[in-house]
């Protein structure tokens, strides 16, 4: 069975703190990995990471790949209260592009 | 821009009732998708489609069913609703592998 872990649950941060935000994963046919942001609606669309080590930059958000030991992180610097909102990593895989997703990441940004 | 646009935002319906929630991309994406969102357990992919009047169930189709039958419109239909199916439909479409999927806003549904 296809499994993403994401973590922490949950964070609590003030503005201008640098977070780190994981997601692992253990899929069959492995092809990206994405990142989304959900605020009150649809997620966003963030970052699609298909390559190890190579970073993907928007802005203060960046994210980065680990195909070997199974792992993402994405990292936002200098937060600010708009960056409060649920992270969700997902993997996709197979021919028709499905996507697994983890349970998401909480971030509260409190000014 | 990609848009996803599903028929309603909120809605609410009684036990036993049939239930529709559309969707409609503008991308000419093949591939559409209908997920469920719930506390604690994140999406979980009920039904997917890449091909007009093709379907593939996802993790959790019990109770469900789609129906895709012109490429820009999936829909999500419950056929006897139950009060375990309130929750948030969210429908995405994509492209191939290397694309990724958009999605709607979500309609959120309330079974009493």
């Amino acid at each position: 069975e296809d499994k993403v872990v994401q973590s922490p649950l949950s964070l609590v941060v003030h503005e201008g703190d640098t977070v780190t935000l994981n997601c692992s994963y253990e899929v069959t046919n492995f092809r990206s990995l994405l990142w989304y942001k959900q605020e009150k609606k649809a997620p966003t669309f963030l970052f699609m990471l298909t390559s190890s080590g190579i970073e993907k930059k928007s802005g203060r958000l960046s994210s980065i790949l680990d195909k070997k030991e199974l792992f993402s992180i994405l990292n936002i610097t200098a937060t600010q209260t708009g960056d409060s909102a649920v992270y969700l990593c997902a993997a996709l895989t197979g021919a028709n592009s499905k996507l697994t997703f983890g349970k998401g990441i909480t971030l509260s940004v409190r000014p | 821009d990609v848009k996803v646009t599903q028929s309603s935002r909120y809605l609410v319906k009684r036990t036993g009732e049939k239930v529709f929630l559309e969707c409609v991309q503008d991308m000419d994406h093949e591939n559409m998708f209908w997920y469920r969102q719930d506390p604690g357990l994140g999406l979980r992919l009920i039904y997917f489609s890449y091909d007009v009047k093709m379907k593939e169930k996802g993790d959790i189709p019990e109770g469900y069913s789609v129906s895709r039958e012109k490429k820009e419109r999936f829909s999500l239909i419950l056929e006897s609703a139950s009060t375990n199916q309130t929750s948030m439909y969210l429908c995405a479409s994509g492209g191939d592998s290397n694309q990724p999927q958009h999605f709607g806003d979500g309609t959120r549904l309330s079974i009493l």
